[in-house]
């Protein structure tokens, strides 16, 4: 069965932390997404990568960046959190030239 | 720019058909249309995809018109458990993933 896993279901950080989300995938996937997902918006894609060492901003990348240095592993880094990315990340794998996308549980991030 | 859009609520009966509606402009026109269902506390599943007219699956159809600006997700004789938030989504770009609001149904005994 497909899985992809975030490091934490939820997260309480400060204003000014660094902060980490880690998402893992065993589906061997080129494709690997970050969406933030807030009340009445839907999903709003963070960034995506393709491949390893590979990223492409989404709609809203200001005040995010993302690591993949291996194949089943996408990071999403908020360099200095603020109370609005207070918000619900989804990590999501796919192959490549295929919409169907494979969802973690997702983080529940507050920052106070 | 483009954009998708759902109503945003829809109640409806068990054994009822439901059809959800997703309109889009702008949606890439050699590219599939998928729909997602999602339910609280867990990220969304695939429920159907579709690139032009009907498909049809053990789960839902999909009705997608010649013109691709808009897209419907039947559910068949729903039951409460088809209670969730329902997404359409496309792709305006090689890199340009385009999901919708999110419709929450809701079925009532």
């Amino acid at each position: 069965d497909v899985k992809v896993t975030q490091s934490s279901r939820y997260l309480v950080k400060r204003t000014g932390e660094k902060v980490f989300l880690e998402c893992v995938q065993d589906m061997d996937h080129e494709n690997m997404f970050w969406y933030r997902q807030d009340p009445g918006l839907g999903l709003r894609l963070i960034y995506f990568s393709y491949d390893v060492k590979m990223k492409e901003k989404g709609d809203i990348p200001e005040g995010y960046s993302v690591s993949r240095e291996k194949k089943e592993r996408f990071s999403l880094i908020l360099e200095s959190a603020s109370t609005n990315q207070t918000s619900m990340y989804l990590c999501a794998s796919s192959l490549p030239q295929v919409v169907e996308q494979y969802f973690g549980p997702g983080t529940r991030l507050t920052v106070t | 720019l483009a954009k998708t859009t759902q109503p945003i609520s829809m109640d409806s009966y068990e054994g009822q058909e439901v059809n959800i509606t997703c309109s889009h402009n702008n949606i890439a026109t050699n590219d599939y249309i998928t729909w997602y269902q999602q339910f609280p506390s867990q990220g969304p599943r695939f429920i159907i995809q579709g690139y032009k007219t009907k498909v049809t699956n053990e789960v839902a159809s999909l009705f997608i018109p010649a013109d691709r600006k808009s897209s419907t997700l039947s559910l068949p004789r729903v039951s409460l458990s088809d209670t969730a938030v329902y997404y359409c989504l496309g792709r305006a770009g090689t890199y340009k993933y385009i999901f919708g609001t999110g419709t929450r149904l809701k079925v009532l005994a």
